[in-house]
């Protein structure tokens, strides 16, 4: 089993709509919690850090629910350069270093 | 600005062959690693370095080696090259820190076993 896990998708949406994902991670030690977003044979690059309380960056939404160990990402009004692929990322503490572990990503299509 | 600079960004190989995937980074970050990301498997961490002088093995070490002899520097040796490592080859590096900074990524080197 992956540590960390991700619906692949793709989601396909028109312009407009709200989507939701989701991540769930194995590991209860995990310490941080991160969405990165990934184009088309692109590098990944840091959309957003998740934390307990949950934050908010314009139309993006982050949560994290350590107790049923998941995290979430929620777009609101999505826009055609929204489509991109949306990794899960969290930290574990391992040997004194903090190691990422990415989920495979969930893949978003928004449509005109 | 150069960040993370990894070269080359594409190679072909014969089986057995050997090369070297070379990353530098210029933001004075201790922490270092190396990824592949093959269809369908997301990212998966191959070596990492926390400073120079310190590497780790990750989830798929096999057939690759690293040495990290500057904190700028972080090459990624395959010694006898397989199909099987056909893939795209990410260099990141961060902060050490806490685990809470934001990990940069080189552009990605995309390798062709034949």
């Amino acid at each position: 089993r992956k540590e960390v896990e991700q619906d692949p998708g793709p989601f396909n949406v028109p312009e407009g709509a709200t989507v939701a994902f989701n991540c769930t991670y194995s590991n209860s030690a995990s310490q941080s919690f991160f969405w990165y977003r990934q184009d088309c044979r692109k590098e990944p690059k840091l959309l957003m850090s998740v934390y307990s309380s949950g934050n908010e960056d314009g139309r993006f939404t982050a949560q994290l629910n350590r107790a049923s160990q998941y995290i979430s990402l929620l777009i609101r009004d999505s826009k055609l350069s929204d489509s991109a692929t949306y990794l899960c990322v969290v930290t574990l503490l391992s040997g004194g270093s903090y190691i990422p572990t990415f989920g495979r990503g969930t893949s978003l299509i928004v449509h005109p | 600005n150069a960040g993370v600079t990894q070269t080359p960004k594409f190679q072909v190989l014969k089986t057995g062959q050997s090369m070297t995937l070379q990353c530098a980074q210029d933001m004075n970050h201790e922490y270092m690693s190396w990824y592949r990301q093959d269809p369908g498997m997301g990212l998966r961490l191959i070596h990492y370095s926390v400073g120079a002088g310190i590497t780790d093995q990750g989830e798929v070490p096999n057939g690759y080696n690293v040495s990290r002899s500057t904190t700028e520097d972080f090459p990624l040796r395959l010694l006898s090259a397989a199909p099987s490592q056909t893939s795209v080859y990410f260099c990141a590096s961060r902060f050490r820190g806490k685990g809470t900074g934001e990990l940069f990524f080189g552009e990605g080197s995309r390798l062709t076993v034949l």
